[in-house]
């Protein structure tokens, strides 16, 4: 089946460096890829959609100045957390879906990065 | 605004018992999916639900979709401890997969 990863799957920074994860889809290629976050006992909340060769589009309310968003080719989408502070400690999951604007019935998701933030 | 709402948010049950955990949501939508999500892991994709009546089971778990009613509902069969996890539902809501998810029902099965 397809498969996405996510590296690194846990991250400690200290307050105001930048933190880059990386979602990668293994064997398929994927147009559009998803930024979910995660806090503790919650559910998850789309943070924005990631298209290949364009910009991302932010939810309402997600900074995107503060979560830089690369999606790069087809199987590699990155999310930059800059300056981050400890408020944005979370359990960050990316997704794919094996095309973009087709009625696919799965969507893969990665395995999650825990960030905390010191 | 499109709301995902699921109830009960919590539930202990006993091994052996049946239950059902539903999924309401607020606008239209063309897919309606469940998840499983075990204590610091990712999601693990359960059921898509495509279309008005469909019913998918899988093991003690069987899903459906009413689409006219706006809820979907996942029933547990003989509850085994293994069932143990946060179950969510999601709704599609640009036909591009992007997701969103209600808050999740935290099932607890002992024996």
């Amino acid at each position: 089946g397809a498969v996405v990863s996510q590296h690194p799957s846990r991250v400690i920074c200290k307050s105001g460096t930048s933190v880059k994860i990386e979602c990668r889809s293994l064997d398929f290629q994927a147009t559009t890829m998803f930024w979910y976050r995660q806090f503790p006992k919650k559910s998850l909340m789309l943070m924005a959609t990631s298209n290949e060769g364009s910009k991302a589009t932010y939810e309402q309310g997600v900074e995107k100045d503060k979560f830089l968003i690369n999606h790069a080719s087809l199987t590699l989408s990155t999310l930059t957390v800059t300056s981050a502070h400890p408020e944005d400690s979370s359990f960050y999951i990316c997704s794919a879906s094996l095309l973009a604007g087709e009625s696919t019935d799965t969507q893969y998701f990665g395995p999650g990065t825990r960030l905390t933030v010191l | 605004e499109l709301k995902v709402e699921q109830n009960p948010l919590f539930l202990s049950m006993q091994e052996g018992k049946n239950y059902t955990i539903y999924c309401n949501y607020s606008t239209t939508s063309d897919r309606l999916y469940w998840y499983r999500q075990d204590p610091g892991k990712s999601l693990e994709s359960l059921f898509v639900l495509l279309s008005n009546g469909a019913v998918k089971q899988e093991g003690r778990l069987m899903a459906s979709l009413d689409t006219k009613a706006r809820l979907s509902t996942l029933h547990i069969t003989a509850a085994v401890h293994d069932l143990s996890a946060t179950y969510f539902c999601a709704v599609d809501i640009s036909g591009y997969n992007a997701l969103i998810f209600g808050k999740g029902t935290t099932l607890s099965v002992s024996s």
